[in-house]
C-alpha cells in the first residue's frame, strides 16, 4: 500500500532554510485524486497545518507561514518538498507529510514524521 | 486563521461514552462538511478516525462517530476502551482555501 517517508536534516541553524522531502512509494504522486501536504507539531503542542500541493503544482499555504514557505512537487521522483526560510527556535517540531483525498477532509496516509531542531 | 477550540482534556471510564467538541466559525466548521478527526498516541503519527463530519474510514471501530451542529463539530466515542486513550484533533477546511486544526484534546480512560 501507499507509504510516505519524510527526509531531511534533523538540525538547522537559526535564520537558515529548512528543507524536507516526502517520498511517495506504492502509488503515484501524479494522481488527480489526491492532495499532498505538510503538518508540524512542536514539542508538547498540537498539530499545525503548513500547506498543500496538488499534482498540477497548485499550492495553498498557512497564512501565518506563507511568507516563508514553498512547497514543490517533483513528479519524476514521486516526491514533494517543503522549504521554510528564516527559521527560529519556534520552528522546532516534528514535521509530517500526508495525503488528502480530493474533495474531502480525509487525510488517509501519513508519514512517520521527522524531528527538526533549530539551534546554533 | 485561529485554531479551532477543543477542550484541553476529557475523561471517562471503560464502557462509558464521551464527546469531544470542536468549535469554529461560519467560515470553517459551520460553512463546510469538511471536518475530520485524528487520533494520536504518544510518539506516533496521527490517524484519521472520522472524515467529512460523519464518515468512518474502513478499519476504524464503529464506536467512533461524528456530527456537526452549526459552527461546532463533535466526536463521540462509545464503549470506551483503554486503547482509546490518546490525543484527538479536529481539522476543518476554511473559506480561505486553507485548513485549520483544533488545539487538541487529551482523552484519559479512567
Amino acid at each position: 500500500q501507499l507509504q510516505l517517508q519524510e527526509s531531511g536534516p534533523g538540525l538547522v541553524k537559526p535564520s537558515e532554510t529548512l528543507s524536507l522531502t516526502c517520498t511517495v512509494s506504492g502509488g503515484s504522486i501524479s494522481s488527480s485524486d489526491y492532495y499532498w501536504g505538510w503538518i508540524r507539531q512542536p514539542p508538547g503542542k498540537g498539530l499545525e497545518w503548513i500547506g498543500t500541493i496538488y499534482f498540477s503544482g497548485r499550492t495553498d499555504y498557512n497564512p501565518s507561514l506563507k511568507s516563508r514557505i514553498t512547497i514543490s512537487i517533483d513528479r519524476s521522483k514521486n516526491q514533494f518538498s517543503l522549504m521554510l526560510s528564516s527559521v527560529t527556535a519556534a520552528d522546532t517540531a516534528v514535521y509530517y507529510c500526508a495525503r488528502r483525498r480530493h474533495s474531502s477532509s480525509h487525510m488517509d496516509v501519513w508519514g512517520r514524521g521527522t524531528t527538526v531542531t533549530v539551534s546554533s | 486563521q485561529s485554531a479551532l477550540t477543543q477542550p484541553a482534556s476529557v475523561s471517562g471510564s471503560p464502557g462509558q461514552s464521551i464527546t469531544i467538541s470542536c468549535a469554529g466559525t461560519s467560515s470553517d466548521v459551520g460553512g463546510y462538511n469538511y471536518v475530520s478527526w485524528y487520533q494520536q498516541h504518544p510518539g506516533k503519527a496521527p490517524k484519521v478516525v472520522i472524515y467529512d463530519v460523519n464518515n468512518r474510514p474502513s478499519g476504524v471501530s464503529n464506536r467512533f462517530s461524528g456530527s456537526k451542529s452549526g459552527n461546532t463539530a463533535s466526536l463521540t466515542i462509545s464503549g470506551l476502551q483503554a486503547e482509546d486513550e490518546a490525543d484527538y484533533y479536529c481539522n476543518s477546511y476554511t473559506s480561505s482555501s486553507t485548513w485549520v486544526f483544533g488545539g487538541g484534546t487529551k482523552l484519559t480512560v479512567l
